[in-house]
């Protein structure tokens, strides 16, 4: 069964903190890994995806994940985040090197305190 | 620039009342489209992608049917709503990454 693992449901922390919100997966063969955004009530915007190449992939807005084979990981990471962060971070997962058949994970709600 | 308005924004609706939720995708021609379903404080759910007008596709079963009557419009409906059937629905559209539009939050009563 192919899945997609967010383990931290919350993640509290404070303006201008560092953060990284983890993801984990279990597929075989190629994997293609994004990461997506929802603001409260909103639609999901795209962040970042991985498919091949530099394991260090950069999004918009300071973000920046990393492919590991090895952990089966793809962590999201922010060097200082900005009360505006705070929103649900989507993992997202699909075998096809696209986005058609996206298995997506529970989701983190980033909390950012001032 | 591409567009992608979904509407209604919000529906309150009686259990074993019908339903129809609409997407429109602006500057882009034959995307590929799908519809999403999220339940509350949950994760997204694939249920139904087109990649050509008159075609679908049917990932989950939940006693809802979408349509593609024209190539910039896809279609979610069901003649006889489920209170399981409240959440967040969400269009989108993708070469890659998906594009998604700003949802239509549904409650059945």
């Amino acid at each position: 069964t192919q899945t997609v693992s967010q383990s931290d449901a919350h993640v509290t922390v404070f303006e201008g903190d560092s953060v990284e919100l983890r993801c984990n997966y279990s597929y075989g063969g190629s994997i293609y890994l994004s990461w997506y955004i929802q603001h409260h009530g909103r639609g999901l915007q795209f962040l970042l995806k991985y498919y091949s190449g530099n394991p260090v992939v950069q999004g918009v807005n300071g973000f920046e994940a990393e492919f590991s084979k090895s952990d089966s990981s793809f962590h999201l990471r922010k060097a200082s985040v900005h009360w505006s962060d705070s929103a649900v971070y989507f993992c997202a997962a699909a075998n096809t090197g696209g986005a058609d058949r996206l298995t997506f994970g529970k989701g983190t709600q980033l909390i950012i305190q001032p | 620039a591409q567009t992608i308005h979904q509407w209604p924004v919000a529906e309150i609706k009686a259990v074993g009342s019908p339903l129809s939720l609409g997407c429109t995708i602006k500057g882009k021609s034959s995307p590929n489209l799908y519809w999403y379903w999220q339940a509350t404080g949950g994760t997204l759910q694939q249920l139904f992608y087109s990649i050509t007008v008159g075609q679908v596709e049917s990932v989950v079963q939940l006693n809802l049917s979408a349509s593609r009557p024209k190539d910039d419009q896809f279609i979610l409906s069901t003649e006889k709503l489920l209170l399981s059937h409240s959440g967040f629905y969400l269009c989108a559209w993708s070469i890659d990454p998906l594009y998604f539009g700003a949802g239509t939050r549904l409650s059945v009563l």
